[in-house]
């Protein structure tokens, strides 16, 4: 079956510093997830990318899907504090398949 | 739009017990998806429903769970005979199928913890 992996599994960076996570499939995806999962919360959906090669942006958040359909990165600049949490991949659209996640925490 | 709501928030139980789980989609989502997921780890997928069928269904999911959401609105989600290995958080999500194909809106989920 599809299988997500994502790297690394735990960031901490100094506020300011950038932070990327990266996400790759062991089969071509039909769509690429992000959500974002705060301490003790539920994960909330970020953005989704469905083209190969398609590049979205959400003010510091850069996020990339590979031309092959098969890996994702979501790239953060200048992190803030309330950037803190894990941030999951995932792909499908009826059986949705999660990384890991990476957890990211940031050090004011 | 009141978002997704489960119940209850948190469940202790005895291993054996049977526990019954419920969920309340947004409103006009068609789309219902169960998740458990443990610390450490991401949410795995258990169940998807397009209305009242359900369409996929985990090869991890035992005997032991079934899940039904009988006129397409909410849902419930049942294990019986619990195991120490069922202690988790179970999701539950819900999305459209027009528009936003794919975003996902969870609920706060349901702890299990079973003694």
């Amino acid at each position: 079956g599809q299988q997500v992996m994502q790297i690394p599994q735990y960031q901490h960076v100094q506020e300011g510093e950038d932070f990327t996570t990266y996400c790759n499939s062991s089969t071509t995806l039909s769509n690429i997830q992000w959500y974002k999962q705060r301490p003790g919360g539920h994960p909330v959906f970020l953005i989704q990318l469905v083209k190969s090669g398609e590049v979205k942006k959400q003010k510091r958040l850069t996020f990339q899907f590979g031309e092959a359909k098969k890996n994702s990165s979501l790239h953060i600049t200048a992190t803030q504090t309330t950037d803190v949490g894990t941030y999951f991949c995932a792909g499908g659209y009826q059986k949705v398949t999660f990384g890991i996640g990476t957890k990211l925490q940031v050090i004011p | 739009d009141t978002g997704v709501s489960q119940d209850p928030r948190h469940k202790i139980t005895k291993r054996g017990q049977n526990v019954t789980f419920r969920c309340d989609p947004i409103s006009e989502h068609n789309r219902l998806y169960w998740y458990r997921q443990t610390l450490g780890q991401g949410p795995e997928f258990l169940t998807y429903f397009q209305n009242e069928a359900q369409l996929e269904k985990s090869r991890l999911l035992s005997d032991r769970f079934s899940a039904e959401r009988p006129k397409g609105s909410f849902s419930t989600l049942e294990i019986q005979r619990t195991e120490q290995g069922d202690s988790a958080m179970y999701l539950c999500a819900s999305s459209r199928t027009s528009g936003w194909e794919g975003e996902q809106f969870f609920g706060p989920g349901t702890r299990l913890t079973v003694l």
